[in-house]
């Protein structure tokens, strides 16, 4: 079965520090998406950084980051210079290339500190 | 602006009756989703359906119905049948296969169901 899991439920850090979600997944695909996903308390989803698994380098989005190792299937998230607006619940998914299922963890609350 | 609009956000509901949630969206996505989402489950999908007049069962489709009869539209019927309804629902879309099709899903803002 293909599974994403998200070992951490809550994490907390200061703001203007740095923190990083982990995410590691299961599939025997050689061919597939990676996302996280952001769900403020607002609840509206929004796509936070993507990255393919053909690509070695790892995806950026301004203050986001990826460490995208695909031998050890692990997918995780660097958010830099932590602001008040990145509280939020953070989701990791994947789906395989050419299918439309999508597999998600079962999310990381962040809080973000003053 | 294009988006996926669920109405409505909030609705009430007695056991025994079913209801409807509504998903349009308008940015011409062919594939559309709805999920579940349960504290500390994260997300499970209930139905999807790739183009118009065909859907396919999610991992949690038991107690739910749904249709697409146009494009744009992929309500959700939460039946008498669900034991569990109370939650909060979520519908995406995205574009279909091809190169143009960056996997990314777009989500609508959710609609909460609450059983009485």
């Amino acid at each position: 079965a293909q599974t994403v899991t998200q070992s951490q439920p809550e994490m907390s850090v200061q703001e203007a520090e740095t923190v990083t979600l982990s995410c590691t997944y299961d599939t025997s695909e050689s061919n597939y998406y990676l996302f996280w996903y952001k769900q403020p308390p607002s609840r509206q989803m929004i796509l936070v950084i993507r990255q393919e698994a053909y690509k070695q380098q790892n995806a950026t989005e301004n203050r986001f980051s990826v460490n995208f190792q695909k031998a050890a299937k692990s997918f995780s998230l660097k958010i830099s210079d932590s602001q008040l607006g990145d509280t939020a619940m953070y989701f990791c998914a994947f789906i395989p290339g050419g299918t439309y299922k999508y597999i998600f963890g079962t999310g990381t609350r962040l809080k973000v500190l003053a | 602006d294009g988006g996926i609009t669920q109405s409505p956000k909030y609705l009430f509901r007695k056991e025994g009756q079913n209801v409807t949630l509504s998903c349009e969206q308008n940015l011409n996505h062919d594939a559309m989703y709805w999920y579940r989402q349960d504290p500390g489950q994260g997300l499970r999908l209930i139905y999807y359906s790739q183009i118009v007049n065909d859907f396919q069962k999610g991992d949690i489709a038991e107690g739910y119905s749904v249709s697409r009869e146009k494009k744009e539209s992929f309500p959700l019927t939460v039946t008498s049948a669900q034991k569990n309804p109370t939650a909060f629902y979520l519908c995406a879309s995205r574009l279909g296969s091809g190169t143009a099709n960056t996997g990314e899903l777009f989500f609508g803002e959710g609609s909460r169901l609450t059983v009485l």
